[in-house]
């Protein structure tokens, strides 16, 4: 059974800081997807990681792939307050369509 | 393009009625994915649908759940005789199921109280 584990699960940061959310997961996988979720919303794709070695950047937001480690991580440079969020990342199998396993999601609060 | 839209936004179910939820997909997808996430968790995956065809339901509750996708119209979720841990958010997802387009994009979701 594919397990993914994040940490931390909470994260309480000062604007202007640096921080990486770390994405473990148990079986080998094709994909990697990371999420953000704002109170009472839907799932927001923030990245999709295909390949050993992906590296993608939004802003202040960079996610990373080691599918050899079977770890992401999600960086955030310079904290603002808009960032603040619960992130997940899901990791999918291949053979199994889109379905998605999700880990516990990692609540980021932003403080000014 | 409207995206994933899930109805009813919240429904308020007293113990033993049943809940119906609806999920209509993004335009041109026809695999349907239902999750339901519990307060301060993630989502757990419940069930994967084809038009007319269940392929994937590992994630269901063996009683009480059921899901369905239609030749026309959305997909339901159906609980029957609904307890207080069903209350939950229920987030349906679509993707074009092809092996590009296996990206997920979620509805609002539907979120259930059992009083």
């Amino acid at each position: 059974e594919l397990k993914v584990e994040q940490n931390p699960l909470f994260l309480s940061m000062q604007e202007g800081k640096n921080y990486t959310i770390y994405c473990n997961y148990s079986t080998t996988s094709d994909r990697l997807y990371w999420y953000r979720q704002d109170p009472g919303k839907s799932l927001e794709s923030l990245f999709v990681l295909l390949s050993n070695g992906a590296v993608k950047q939004e802003g202040r937001l960079m996610a990373s792939l080691d599918t050899k480690a079977r770890l992401s991580t999600l960086h955030i440079t310079a904290a603002v307050h808009d960032l603040s969020a619960t992130y997940f990342c899901a990791v999918g199998l291949e053979g199994s369509g889109s379905r998605l396993t999700f880990g516990e999601g990692t609540q980021l609060t932003v403080n000014p | 393009n409207a995206g994933v839209m899930q109805n009813p936004r919240h429904l308020v179910r007293r113990r033993g009625q049943e809940a119906r939820l609806r999920c209509s997909p993004m335009k041109g997808h026809s695999h349907v994915y239902w999750y339901r996430q519990l307060p301060e968790e993630g989502l757990k995956f419940m069930v994967y649908l084809q038009k007319e065809n269940i392929i994937d339901e590992s994630g269901m509750p063996k009683e009480r759940f059921s899901a369905e996708f239609p030749k026309e119209g959305p997909s339901i979720l159906r609980i029957q005789q609904v307890v207080r841990g069903d209350s939950a958010a229920y987030f349906c997802a679509s993707s074009t199921g092809t092996a590009l387009g296996r990206e997920l994009f979620f509805g609002e979701g539907s979120r259930l109280t059992v009083l």
